[in-house]
Formats: structure tokens, C-alpha cells, sequence
């Protein structure tokens, strides 16, 4: 069974610190990972996607990085703002091109305090 | 350009009650999905349309049935609804590029079923 598993649960820091959100997953066959941000009441954003051959994708202070061979990915968050506090949420998607079936990990619920 | 808007943002209903959760895009997509995000647990697909005028079940789908009304329009319907489908319902709609489809998320419909 493809899952998801994400640590912290959940991670309180202060306003201009870093970060780093985890994320391991057993889903096959590999397509790629996606990270998403969700604001408290709203839907999801996607902040990046990595394909198999990518190891490190960046998308402003965020940088997610993807270890295939060890399953594994982490979210770093470079100098934090109030706005960073959310959920984020790792999703793998497996299958082929236009099959893909997206498995979604429960989030880790970041707080930012001044 | 408004992406992704469901319609009601919150509903209350009574055990046996039907309703019907709107969802329409304007980003031109093919694909367009539901979900729902109950505490604790990963969003879990209902039902998605790869393309206007197919459905197909996804991971959770008894007690939902869906429409693609349109290419714009997908709406998710409760024809009886129990206390267990009280939970949080996000439309979604993609587009295949390169590969991968980037899924952009409505902001929810919050479901209360007494």
C-alpha cells in the first residue's frame, strides 16, 4: 500500500529562523513529489513538483530536496516569516504519464511566533 | 481570473438530506478532482474527470456521485447524507504539462452532517 508519512506533526519557531519539514514515502512505481502549502481555511498551493532526476528544486525561501533511493524529501524554509505559518503537505504521485494517483501525507502544522 | 470556486463554503445538514457541492474553473483544464480532509488523514480522492464527459471513481467514492457538466463545471452530489461524510470537500483542476500536472485547489466547502 503507497504511503505517506510526515514529521514533524507539528513544529513552532521563532520569526526569522529555518526550518526543515520531512517527508518519507513507499509508493510505487515513483513519479514524482510534490509539496504544497495550506493556509488555515484554505485549499492547498503547490510551492514545488521534483521528478526522479531532480534532487533539489527551490521556489523563493523554500527548497525542497528529493532523496529517491533512500524514499525520503525534506521542505526547508529559509528565514521564516508569520506568513509561513501553515500546513504543509507532502503528496507522491505514482503510475505512468496521465495515470498518476497522487497519495497524500497528513501534513506538518508550522507555526511562526514573533 | 478567479482558478478555483466551489460553492457553499459551509453547509449544515440533517442525516437523509441530499446536496449538491458546485465546483467550476476558469483556468481552461481537462482534468478536475474531488476530495474531502477529514483530522488526522491525507485529502482522499472521491471521484475525478480526466476530461469533459468522463468520471471515474477514486479512493473513497460510495455515497458521492459526480457530474462534469461542462469543461468548466464539476459538481459532487450527496443523495443521502450520513454523519460520516461530515469532513471538509476541495474541488481541484489540472492540466498536464511536461508530464506532471500542477493541481490548483478551491479554498473548501466546510460539510456538518447532525
Amino acid at each position: 500500500k503507497n504511503q505517506v508519512e510526515q514529521s514533524p506533526q507539528s513544529l513552532i519557531i521563532l520569526e526569522g529562523k529555518n526550518c526543515t519539514l520531512q517527508c518519507n514515502y513507499t509508493v510505487s512505481p515513483f513519479s514524482n513529489l510534490r509539496w504544497y502549502k495550506q493556509d488555515t481555511g484554505r485549499g492547498p498551493v503547490s510551492l514545488t513538483i521534483m521528478t526522479f532526476s531532480e534532487n533539489t528544486k527551490s521556489n523563493g525561501r523554500y527548497t525542497a530536496t528529493l532523496d529517491a533511493d533512500t524514499k525520503q524529501s525534506s521542505l526547508h524554509i529559509t528565514a521564516s516569516q508569520l506568513s509561513d505559518s501553515a500546513s504543509y503537505i507532502c503528496v507522491v504521485s505514482a503510475g505512468g504519464f496521465g495515470n498518476e494517483k497522487l497519495t497524500f501525507g497528513t501534513g506538518t502544522r508550522l507555526t511562526i511566533i514573533p | 481570473n478567479a482558478g478555483v470556486t466551489q460553492t457553499p463554503k459551509f453547509q449544515v445538514l440533517k442525516t437523509g438530506q441530499s446536496m449538491t457541492l458546485q465546483c467550476a474553473q476558469d483556468m481552461n483544464h481537462n482534468s478536475m478532482y474531488w476530495y474531502r480532509q477529514d483530522p488526522g488523514m491525507g485529502l482522499r480522492l472521491i471521484y475525478y474527470s480526466a476530461s469533459e464527459g468522463t468520471t471515474d471513481k477514486g479512493e473513497v467514492p460510495n455515497g458521492y456521485n459526480v457530474s462534469r457538466l461542462n469543461k468548466r463545471e464539476f459538481s459532487l452530489r450527496l443523495e443521502s447524507a450520513a454523519p460520516s461524510q461530515t469532513s471538509v470537500y476541495f474541488c481541484a483542476s489540472s492540466d498536464l504539462r511536461r508530464g506532471t500536472d500542477t493541481q490548483y485547489f478551491g479554498p473548501g466547502t466546510r460539510l456538518t452532517v447532525l
